[in-house]
């Protein structure tokens, strides 16, 4: 069972363009959602996380939105450029000692055409 | 480099073979995890160390599969008798213990791939 479920699979937008990635949870639990950046070859690096006392965080071009009633956040780029081309993944954790275990999205592989 | 390290970055072994990946994390971290990420999907959780405990393992963690972290500080994650269905990415990541409420968070290295062929 997935425990976050994430969309669109792909996304194909030209550089200056705001990708929108969206995610959902169902296990209220959760109070940790981060999204990681993965290029090929390489392990996910950390991008942005929000906690769910939040309705939107922002660092630099990249914006994490967050609905609690609905269970849903979504991660937005900004002026989106070649070099985000990546697969993005969407993640939850709960607190406490179980704030290591990461259930991670399917991802979503951007790619931002010059 | 301080960063999470994992070697071998590559392993190809015949179904059968047993197979040992190591992991050294960021120094001053005392929390250790595993995952496994195969082509197209995100990494799935397999273990996790609290210094040497291992304190949480998924159903994921088939008896085949062993990880170990003896001295609290490098860990090593067994697969024996590997199968055509343990290829695959293996992460490690480290935090320290108060990872994200203290403004920490959770490393990953460039992982391990594994073919079994």
């Amino acid at each position: 069972q997935q425990q976050v479920k994430q969309s669109p699979q792909s996304l194909i937008v030209q550089k200056g363009g705001i990708p929108i990635i969206n995610c959902a949870y169902e296990n209220t639990a959760f109070d940790y959602f981060p999204w990681y950046q993965q290029f090929p070859g390489k392990g996910p690096a950390l991008l942005i996380a929000i906690r769910p006392d939040v309705s939107e965080k922002k660092e630099g071009r990249f914006t994490i939105s967050f609905n609690k009633s609905a269970k849903q956040f979504s991660l937005h780029i900004m002026d989106s450029q070649p070099g985000d081309s990546a697969t993005y993944f969407c993640a939850a954790s709960r607190g406490g000692s179980t704030l290591g275990r990461l259930y991670f999205g399917r991802g979503t592989q951007l790619t931002v055409w010059p | 480099d301080t960063g999470v390290s994992q070697d071998p970055r590559h392993k190809i072994t015949k179904r059968g073979q047993n197979v040992t990946f190591r992991c050294d994390p960021i120094s001053e971290h005392n929390r250790l995890y595993w995952y496994r990420q195969t082509l197209g999907q995100g990494p799935e959780f397999l273990t996790y160390f609290q210094n040497e405990a291992q304190l949480e393992k998924s159903r994921l963690l088939s008896d085949r599969f062993s990880a170990e972290r003896p001295k609290g500080s490098f860990s090593t994650l067994e697969i024996q008798r590997t199968e055509q269905g343990d290829s695959a990415m293996y992460l490690c990541a480290s935090s320290p213990e108060r990872a994200v409420y203290s403004g920490n968070t959770i490393y990953f290295g460039e992982g391990s791939w594994l073919t079994v062929v």
